[in-house]
């Protein structure tokens, strides 16, 4: 069953603090890993993609990590800020009748306190 | 200057009765897409149009008919609405179809008493 599962579902750190999140699937045939960030009451907004044959990429604060042979990645945030609190979703894209299908983990839900 | 824009942003109304979302994107995208994210906040699939042509079709109930009038429109049409049809409601866009980055609008809750 093609399936994306997040951990931990929720989490809570300080402000400035590092923090790791966790994705694994069995979506197949695999084509993209993306993750999302989702402000309360707004839609989701694109952080990375990553491709099979990408196993890291940043944008500004954001490192995701893919490993394609265990369907593991990982999304690491660094020096947190306030405005991080949001629900981060992996996303993996599989292949299939011709066109990409996004199927969406539930989130890990971050807060991040002062 | 929004991107992708949905009307309303919230909806409530009762059994049985009709109601419409409407999306549209200014991005100059071809292809656009129709989200459902139930209570337990996952989003899957409903819909998808490339060029105001339907491409992805996800078991939706056919009381759910999408229209496109022109590709940068994306309307959801609902009949006789139903309790578990409350959820909120996201429109998308990409460039093209396949593994383009997707834009989401701001969601429309919608609610069914």
């Amino acid at each position: 069953k093609n399936q994306v599962e997040q951990s931990p579902q929720s989490l809570i750190i300080l402000e400035g603090k590092n923090c790791t999140l966790q994705c694994n699937y069995t979506v197949s045939p695999f084509s993209n890993l993306r993750w999302y960030k989702q402000d309360t009451g707004r839609g989701p907004v694109s952080l990375t993609i990553m491709t099979f044959s990408e196993n890291t990429k940043s944008n500004g604060r954001y490192t995701a990590t893919l490993d394609a042979d265990t369907k593991q990645s990982s999304l690491h945030i660094t020096a947190s800020q306030l405005s991080d609190s949001a629900s981060y979703i992996c996303v993996v894209s599989r292949l299939g009748g011709g066109y990409n299908k996004l199927i969406f983990g539930a989130g890990t839900r971050l807060a991040v306190h002062p | 200057d929004t991107a992708v824009s949905q009307t309303p942003k919230y909806l409530v109304t009762q059994m049985g009765n009709d109601k419409s979302i409407k999306c549209e994107q200014n991005l100059g995208h071809d292809t656009m897409y129709w989200y459902k994210q139930d209570s337990k906040k996952f989003l899957k699939i409903m819909f998808s149009y490339n060029n105001k042509e339907l491409i992805i079709n996800e078991t939706v109930p056919n009381r759910f008919s999408p229209k496109s009038p022109d590709k940068a429109h994306l309307n959801l049409h609902i009949n006789s609405l139903e309790l578990g049809d409350s959820a909120v409601y996201f429109c998308a866009s990409s460039p093209h179809q396949g593994a383009y980055e997707q834009y989401f609008g701001p969601g429309t809750r919608l609610t069914v008493t």
